[in-house]
């Protein structure tokens, strides 16, 4: 267990639907980290926050927004689905203190599928 | 913007064999290196890492090399298992000032162990 948890497990929805996926990174930890991996596609970076604030952008679509809150909890948002966002999504997060690299923990994801 | 790329995309190896994974990496700047490995359905986990101050390191049976010059890395797997199928992937980061990190994955590789 990586101590990242992740709901919910798995999200059916149609098309033009909104949801919401829910991270609870590590005791301790300060930075969350989304990523989308596609069937037969890598893990695509999403987002970072760290501690309440965003940090880095990857390609996330403008119908997609995340927050993180101030108990450390993040939660990335999803409008407007097409049927292209089926995914699965992974959340995860880091310590990510002073100027050290540490290592992603993450979370088992939520698998999205949009009908 | 990093753009990692990994090869092969499939390797199918012996057991006993070693298998071998590359990646270059297109960011000079980039300073963080971890592997992870991703069995079928569920979450990454960092199998090895390594720093840009390094340039090898070893976990048993697993090692991975870095070339800072050429921008390249690669992980190692000696006396494989077949416990060991499953999809590698690389990545790199550059940590900046203010929590800012981008980890940036690979397509990964989906090595094979045949008993």
């Amino acid at each position: 267990d990586s101590g990242v948890t992740q709901t919910p497990k798995h999200l059916i929805t149609a098309t033009g639907q909104r949801v919401t996926l829910r991270c609870s990174p590590r005791s301790g930890d300060l930075s969350v980290y989304w990523y989308q991996q596609s069937l037969d596609q890598g893990l695509q970076f999403l987002i970072q926050y760290y501690n309440g604030e965003e940090r880095a952008k990857g390609n996330i679509l403008e119908r997609f927004s995340a927050q993180q809150f101030p108990d450390l909890h993040s939660e990335l948002n999803l409008s407007s689905l097409e049927l292209g966002d089926s995914a699965l999504y992974f959340c995860a997060s880091s310590v990510n203190r002073d100027n050290y690299n540490s290592p992603l923990h993450f979370g088992n994801g939520t698998r999205l599928t949009v009908t | 913007g990093e753009n990692v790329e990994q090869h092969p995309s499939t390797l199918s190896v012996q057991e006993g064999d070693s298998a071998v994974i590359k990646c270059t990496y297109s960011d000079s700047a980039s300073n963080y290196f971890p592997w992870y490995k991703q069995e079928l359905g569920k979450r990454p986990q960092l199998i090895i890492d390594i720093r840009s101050n390094v340039g090898e390191k070893k976990d048993q049976r697993i090692a991975v090399t870095l070339n800072k010059t050429a921008k390249h890395f690669s992980l190692h797997i000696t006396e494989t298992q077949p416990e060991d199928s499953a999809v590698y992937f690389c990545a790199a980061s550059l940590r900046r000032q203010g929590g800012s990190e981008k980890l940036v994955f690979g397509k990964g590789t989906k090595l094979t162990v045949n008993p």
